[in-house]
């Protein structure tokens, strides 16, 4: 079965330190990889994805393929930060394209 | 405003008295998803649909059905709820999955907080 894993549950930080969330993936095809983000009261939205390589809020994620890694880095963390994560992937095209899949989130918490 | 609802928001019903909960569009979009929220399990796809009339299961399916008859609207429904069922649902949609599109995001709606008891 296809798996996204974040091993940390809970992560707690101090204000301005950096923040690594951590995200495996398991799957030898090519990835399309997404980090989304649920503050407090409000919906689900993406945060990322890793095929535009971009930088959102400071937030960066490299893909790894060696290591099958997608992990979610932020230099300086900031108290708006503190919010649930998770990481996703969707199958290739050509394999079952409807089918996401999500870690089982990780709960940011930066303090002052 | 492109969004997601979601109908009800909230809703407590008892064992095996069928229940829908509705999910409506208005961005066009092909695919529709659902997915139930738990603690410590994160988010879990319990049906898809690529399209109109297209549906298929997630990874979760058992104890629910939906049905695609048109694009904007992707309704759950339990025929016969049980307290497991009790969750945080939410619906998804997504302009594609095709080609290009694959890497589009997914927009959530805002969640139903089901209980069953």
């Amino acid at each position: 079965a296809q798996r996204v894993t974040q091993p940390e549950k809970l992560l707690s930080v101090f204000k301005g330190a950096p923040v690594e969330l951590k995200c495996n993936y398991s799957y030898s095809g090519s990835p399309e990889l997404f980090w989304y983000v649920q503050y407090s009261r409000q919906r689900l939205q993406l945060l990322l994805r890793h095929i535009s390589r971009e930088s959102i809020k400071g937030f960066t994620a490299d893909l790894n393929k060696g290591e099958t890694s997608f992990h979610l880095k932020k230099p300086f963390a900031q108290e708006e930060d503190s919010a649930m994560y998770y990481c996703a992937r969707r199958l290739p095209h050509n394999t079952n394209a409807g089918k996401s899949t999500f870690g089982d989130g990780t709960t940011l918490t930066v303090k002052p | 405003e492109a969004q997601v609802t979601q109908n009800p928001r909230y809703l407590i019903t008892v064992t095996g008295k069928k229940l829908t909960v509705t999910c409506s569009q208005n961005m066009n979009h092909e695919y529709m998803s659902w997915y139930r929220q738990d603690p410590g399990l994160g988010l879990r796809q319990i049906y898809y649909s690529m399209n109109v009339e297209v549906t298929d299961k997630g990874d979760v399916p058992e104890g629910y059905k939906v049905s695609r008859k048109e694009k904007r609207n992707f309704p759950l429904i339990l025929e016969s709820p049980s307290p497991n069922q009790t969750s945080l649902y939410f619906c998804a949609s997504c302009k594609g999955t095709g080609g290009a599109e694959r890497n589009y995001e997914q927009y959530f709606g805002p969640g139903t907080r089901l209980t069953v008891t």
